[in-house]
């Protein structure tokens, strides 16, 4: 069965330093999407990417944070300066066409800055 | 936005028994989804249930809609020390490009073996 994947599993950085984190959505899918998970919290939504452009994004996706799907294949995060607070899971989700298509999530990343 | 409240925060059953957790929401939606998460792990979609329908099946999954409630049930059936996890609904209003989740606190469910 297609599963959407994500690399690294655990990423550790210092405080100000950029990650990537990338993800392989399911090869048919056309939507794509970031959520955050903070230990103890709510899964919150980042941001969506429709037709290689951003369909909407929350307030926590500041100018700090960037999407790029580079290759039409990879979906990347990436996080230019980072901040102790972003220390989180990051979840990939991709979602077919069609009007009631679910999102598939990915297995998540846990970022740890220090 | 659109965001599901679910109810109770937290059920423990026998394993055996049946589980029921309750979703409420606020406005008009395009149908409702049910996630799990396991402990550390990403979301996995359970079932979802258009505004024009009432119930769903799924193995041992039910789920209801009822619309003028504003309201949605899961229940899991002969539940297993394997449906250990939180359980979040996720209605959603649209499903165009813009279609985020957003999700509540979510049930902890605890099968105890």
């Amino acid at each position: 069965e297609p599963e959407v994947t994500q690399t690294p599993s655990h990423q550790v950085t210092q405080m100000g330093q950029e990650v990537i984190l990338r993800c392989v959505p399911i090869s048919n899918h056309l939507y794509f999407y970031w959520y955050r998970q903070i230990l103890g919290q709510k899964v919150e939504f980042l941001v969506s990417f429709y037709n290689n452009e951003i369909s909407e994004k929350s307030e926590i996706f500041d100018d700090q944070f960037s999407v790029e799907r580079p290759d039409g294949s990879n979906f990347t995060l990436k996080i230019r300066s980072t901040k102790l607070e972003d220390s989180a899971m990051y979840f990939c989700a991709s979602r077919g066409q069609g009007a009631y298509n679910e999102q598939f999530f990915g297995p998540g990343t846990r970022l740890t800055v220090l | 936005s659109q965001q599901g409240e679910e109810d109770p925060q937290a059920l423990s059953i026998q394993e055996g028994e049946n589980a029921t957790m309750n979703c409420s929401y606020k406005t008009s939606i395009n149908n409702l989804q049910w996630y799990r998460q396991n402990s550390g792990r990403g979301l996995v979609h359970l079932i979802l249930i258009r505004s024009n329908e009432r119930e769903k099946h799924s193995g041992r999954l039910r789920v209801t809609l009822d619309t003028s409630k504003k309201s949605s049930s899961l229940l899991i059936t002969a539940s297993r020390a394997a449906d250990t996890a939180s359980y979040f609904c996720a209605p959603l209003a649209y499903t165009g490009a813009n279609s985020k989740l957003t999700f509540g606190k979510g049930i902890t469910l605890s099968v105890r073996p």
